[in-house]
């Protein structure tokens, strides 16, 4: 069985920058795996950050950048804002129409 | 403005057979992968399974294989959820997603349907 993973948590001052990873446990994560990055507030629908690992969804504030680092995906917020205190959730394409969420990681502005 | 639109809340028993719904509107239905995802609650998202509406071709979530069934009706937009016999650990949220052969969301989520399994 396939296992994503994510830091569970994480905490970042307002206007800060924080990087937020995305792995395989068994592997190294590519462009192939297409990751795309959600964030999901309580009680609202999961929104669309980023795509085939870099491409912002439409709307998305261009703080929010998506990449590979080393062997894992990276969504990156650049200058935090209070907003921004979410759960985020990777998810990777494995191939044969199968994708795979990562665990999430709940991220703290304060 | 693009748009899929689910269907309500849901109150079942366990045992009872369940189909919700997923209607797109104001893009063309057939040329998006719709993806159905499970949020339980204190849990992460879960990817289920997608479908294509222009063939119907689907992909299932080796999780969810053999529990659910998932469908499209191109000529009505809609792609539809369904099980033959709920439990009650399927309570959940559960939303679709406009995807692409590569991407679960590519930019519109349903709103969500939460569907309840009690007895």
């Amino acid at each position: 069985q396939t296992v994503v993973t994510q830091e569970p948590s994480f905490s970042v001052s307002p206007g800060g920058t924080v990087t937020l990873t995305c792995d395989l446990r068994s592997g190294s994560v590519s462009t192939s795996h297409y990751p795309s990055w959600y964030q999901q507030t309580p009680g609202q629908p999961p929104r669309t950050l980023i795509h085939t690992t870099n491409t912002r969804s439409p709307g998305v504030p261009e703080r929010f950048s998506g990449s590979i680092l080393g062997n894992k995906a990276a969504l990156t917020i650049t200058g935090a804002q209070a907003d921004d205190d979410s759960d985020y959730f990777c998810a990777l394409y494995m191939g044969s129409g199968i994708f795979v969420f990562g665990g999430g990681t709940k991220l703290t502005v304060l | 403005e693009v748009q899929l639109v689910q269907s309500g809340a849901e109150v079942k028993k366990p045992g009872e057979s369940l189909r919700i719904s997923c209607k797109g509107s104001a893009y063309s239905f057939t040329s998006y992968w719709i993806n159905w995802v499970r949020l339980m609650p204190g849990k992460g998202l879960e990817w289920m399974g997608r479908i294509d509406p222009s063939d119907s071709y689907i992909n299932y979530s080796p999780s969810f294989q053999g529990h659910v069934t998932i469908s499209a009706d191109k000529s009505i937009s809609t792609a539809y959820l369904q099980w033959s016999s709920l439990k009650s650990s399927d309570t959940a949220m559960y939303y679709c997603a406009r995807g692409s052969i590569v991407a679960v969301g590519r930019d519109s989520w349903g709103q969500g349907t939460l569907v309840t399994v009690s007895s």
